[in-house]
């Protein structure tokens, strides 16, 4: 069964760095999501991303994240500047286009951890 | 999108059937009832979705009365591999962002 691929499954950065998470979308889809989930916590949507263009993003998501498709596989979430608040678990999620379904695939997940 | 309400947590035993109810009064007359299950340190999973009625998969049910302003979500039989937390989500269209509350603890015990 084909599933979304995160990496790295853990990543410890120093407060300031920028951070690079991946992600490889199941390879027919066509809409991908990032989410982030801070320990405890809900399910937080940063943005929707479609034919290479961000379609929504939340208030979440501000000039500090930018999202890239950079070839026909990969989807990665960039923070320029990491802050202790951006310790979360983040889920790259992605769905094929032309359907009713309310059915997001979602990765394993990116533990980021900024001290 | 509409809000929904859920129990905060639930306890069952292995082979029990659960229900766990969402509210969502506010619902739209073009929203889907979706609910998500997530294990922990992992990423939520699609279950079911319906609009209105019942709907069967191999993994739960979900009834939908006819005003649609609530929802339940039917386990059958349930084993300790369900403990997990259950997701009532209510939106319209496809590839939209999921808006998702706090959620329902469900713990399985023996």
């Amino acid at each position: 069964e084909p599933e979304v691929t995160q990496t790295p499954s853990h990543q410890v950065t120093q407060m300031g760095q920028e951070v690079i998470l991946r992600c490889v979308p199941i390879s027919n889809h066509l809409y991908f999501y990032w989410y982030r989930q801070i320990l405890g916590q809900k399910v937080e949507f940063l943005v929707s991303f479609y034919n290479n263009e961000i379609s929504e993003k939340s208030e979440i998501f501000d000039d500090q994240f930018s999202v890239e498709r950079p070839d026909g596989s990969n989807f990665t979430l960039k923070i320029r500047s990491t802050k202790l608040e951006d310790s979360a678990m983040y889920f790259c999620a992605s769905t094929e286009a032309g359907t009713d379904s309310y059915e997001q695939y979602f990765g394993p997940g990116t533990r980021l951890t900024v001290t | 999108l509409a809000k929904t309400t859920q129990p905060i947590s639930m306890d069952s035993y292995e082979g029990q059937e659960v229900n766990i109810t969402c509210s969502h009064n506010n619902i739209a007359t073009n929203d889907y009832i979706t609910w998500y299950q997530q294990f922990p340190s992992q990423g939520p999973r699609f279950i079911i979705q319906g609009y209105k009625t019942k709907v069967t998969n191999e993994v739960a049910s979900l009834f939908i009365p006819a005003d649609r302003k609530s929802s339940t979500l039917s386990l059958p039989r349930v084993s300790l591999s369900d403990t997990a937390v259950y997701y009532c989500l209510v939106g319209g269209g496809s590839q939209g962002n999921l808006i998702f509350g706090k959620g329902t603890k469900l713990s399985v015990k023996p």
